[in-house]
């Protein structure tokens, strides 16, 4: 399978926990994206990266947030000190740069009891 | 600050029925783009619209760019079972931005065979 793959793919967590996620791009995309969905909406946007250049954030992205993708490759987003407010599904996707259409891994659903 | 209004939220059809809905932007876009999810699933691109008054079509989807670029919609003709799922638009381009999707809250169709 060589599309987009997250992991993992569920995880429930204590309030207060920190959480990491991780997200593998189709291999030659250089641009990966954040994005975080809950029920009945649609994904919201995070953050994205273009290589290893982390090149915009929401401004609804808490500080207790933070993403890297140190080589340009796999991607990881941590989630510290975790609210019930967080649990949601969140979204990796990747793109090739200049193409705007973007695909989607499975998600990781969290949920913060 | 940058919205998309995507109307309905539900539709029930009867398999053979046509269906569409709508997108709105409260801005100016540079492309939408539409994704369909299916339940459980994850979004999945189906196509970008980039000048005004474009005209797409895939097979039984035809996909319309208004001509102001503010507002899009998508029409499924004799819809099928398999079109089962919520289909969102996603507004890309705002303020220059090269990475940030804004997406629709969706429209949750439902196919009765």
């Amino acid at each position: 399978d060589t599309g987009v793959s997250q992991d993992p793919r569920h995880k429930i967590t204590k309030r207060g926990q920190n959480v990491t996620f991780r997200c593998d791009p189709i291999s030659e995309h250089n641009r990966l994206y954040w994005y975080r969905q809950t029920l009945g909406q649609g994904p919201e946007f995070l953050t994205y990266f273009q290589n290893e250049a982390q090149l915009e954030k929401s401004r609804l992205l808490s500080d207790r947030f933070s993403a890297e993708r140190p080589k340009g490759s796999f991607s990881t987003l941590e989630i510290q000190r975790t609210e019930q407010g967080d649990s949601a599904m969140y979204l990796c996707a990747s793109s090739l740069y200049g193409a705007q259409d973007q695909y989607f891994g499975p998600g990781t659903r969290l949920l913060v009891l | 600050g940058q919205q998309v209004m995507q109307i309905p939220q539900y539709q029930h059809v009867q398999e053979g029925e046509d269906f569409t809905t709508y997108c709105n932007s409260s801005t100016t876009l540079s492309n939408i783009q539409w994704y369909k999810q299916r339940p459980g699933g994850h979004p999945v691109f189906l196509i970008q619209l980039v000048k005004s008054g474009e005209v797409k079509k895939q097979k039984r989807l035809t996909f319309q760019f208004g001509e102001a670029k503010k507002n899009s919609s998508l029409h499924i003709t004799a819809t099928q079972t398999t079109d089962v799922g919520t289909y969102f638009c996603a507004g890309g381009g705002y303020g220059g931005s090269q990475g940030n999707l804004i997406f629709g809250k969706g429209t949750k169709l439902s196919v009765k065979p």
